[in-house]
This record gives structure tokens, sequence and C-alpha cells, in this order.
């Protein structure tokens, strides 16, 4: 089966670091994303990782490991609007695309 | 620089009823796929455009949902006798990749949120 998991809530202190794990059992890979949701609202493109190792954006970094189909997303300097879920996704296919569940962060001040 | 828009943002049916959702994609997209997000989930793939072609649509539940994408950029995601397990939030999301948009960012429309009373 296809299967993606990631912790479903998470809480931190505004100015702090945060990782938030992912681990992935798919049948194929294209390729790994990392969405941003706030509630009501559509999710908006973070990160994409496709070969192992650390991509570094501004006060996000997402890590990839294929061979443990494990990846995480860093943030750092945590801000109040911040809080939000956190959607990891993974290119199984040419087409298909499988989300997790997502991971509510509440950043506190 | 407009994003994906989706119309309507909120659809209230009566069971039976048939639903029409609207996702108007980023002009030049040439992908666009459509998911279920039912709430605290995360979105569940429904069914995938190239152009105008509807190149997987394994994700759609019943044959009650039909989708179609006529000319290659508006597309519409039909749902008929609605049932109550179909109350969720329909997003719409559009990627400027060839090959299924692996490797490519989607961008996502604000969702229409259905609900089958």
């Amino acid at each position: 089966g296809q299967n993606i998991d990631q912790p479903t809530e998470m809480t931190a202190t505004e100015g702090a670091i945060v990782q938030i794990n992912c681990t992935y059992q798919t049948s194929g890979f294209n390729g790994l994303f990392w969405y941003q949701q706030h509630a009501g609202e559509a999710p908006t493109f973070l990160s994409y990782n496709v070969l192992d190792g650390l991509e570094e954006k501004g006060r996000f970094s997402s890590f990839l490991s294929r061979s443990k189909g494990y990846s995480y997303l860093l943030l750092k300097e945590l801000q109040m609007k911040d809080s939000a879920s956190y959607l990891c996704a993974v290119a199984s296919g040419t087409y298909k695309y499988i989300f997790g569940t997502g991971t509510r962060l509440k950043v506190l001040a | 620089g407009a994003g994906v828009s989706q119309s309507p943002r909120y659809k209230v049916a009566k069971r039976g009823q048939d639903v029409a959702l609207r996702c108007d994609p980023i002009s030049g997209h040439v992908s666009l796929f459509w998911y279920q997000q039912a709430l605290g989930q995360g979105p569940e793939f429904l069914t995938y455009f190239q152009n105008e072609a509807q190149l997987d649509k394994s994700g759609l539940p019943s044959d009650r949902f039909f989708a179609e994408r006529p000319e290659g950029s508006v597309s519409t995601l039909k749902i008929q006798r609605t049932q109550q397990e179909d109350s969720a939030v329909y997003l719409c999301a559009s990627s400027r990749g060839t090959s299924g948009g692996a490797g490519y960012e989607q961008y996502f429309g604000p969702g229409t949120r259905l609900t089958v009373t």
C-alpha cells in the first residue's frame, strides 16, 4: 500500500526552531513536496526534494533520505504567522500525488 | 497575476441533487488536478488532466463523479445524485509541468466547500 506518516500536531514557541518529520512508503517516487495550509485556505508550495540532502530556502529547509523513506521540514525563527498545517506529499507516479494528513503547528507567543 | 480560481466557494446541496464545480487554472498551465479534502485530512487525488486529456481518473470514488476539461483550460467536476459522504472541500490545482507535474509545484485554488444535507 501507499502510506505517508507525519505527526498530527506540534507546538513551538515564537523564535524557536521546529522540525516536522515525514516518513513514506509508496510504490513509486518522483519527488517529495512540502505545502503550507492555513485554516480554510489553499495549500501553498514550500519546497521540493528529489535527491538526497538538504534544500534551504530562507527560514525553511527540507531534507530527504530516499533510502530511509524519510523527510523533514525545518522552520527557523518561528513567527506567529507560521501557525498552519504542513502537508508532506509524494509524487508516487507520473500523475499521482499522495498527501499526508498534515501536521498542525501552533506557534505560541 | 491571477491564480487558480474556483466557483462556487460554498455549495449546499440536498441529497440526490447534481452539482457542478468549476476550476479556472493559471493560464498556460498544462496539468490540472482535482482533489477531495475532508476535514482534518490531507488532499486526496481524484483525477488528472494534461491539456484536455484525462490521463488518470483512478481516484474518483464512484461513477457518480465525472470531470472534464474540454478545451484544455477550464475544468468542471460534476457529482451526480450527491450523498452525504460527498461533503468535503474540493480543491483544484494546476501546474506548468507536462509530465504529470512531477517536479513542478502545484498551485491550488481556494476550493469549493460542498455540504450535502
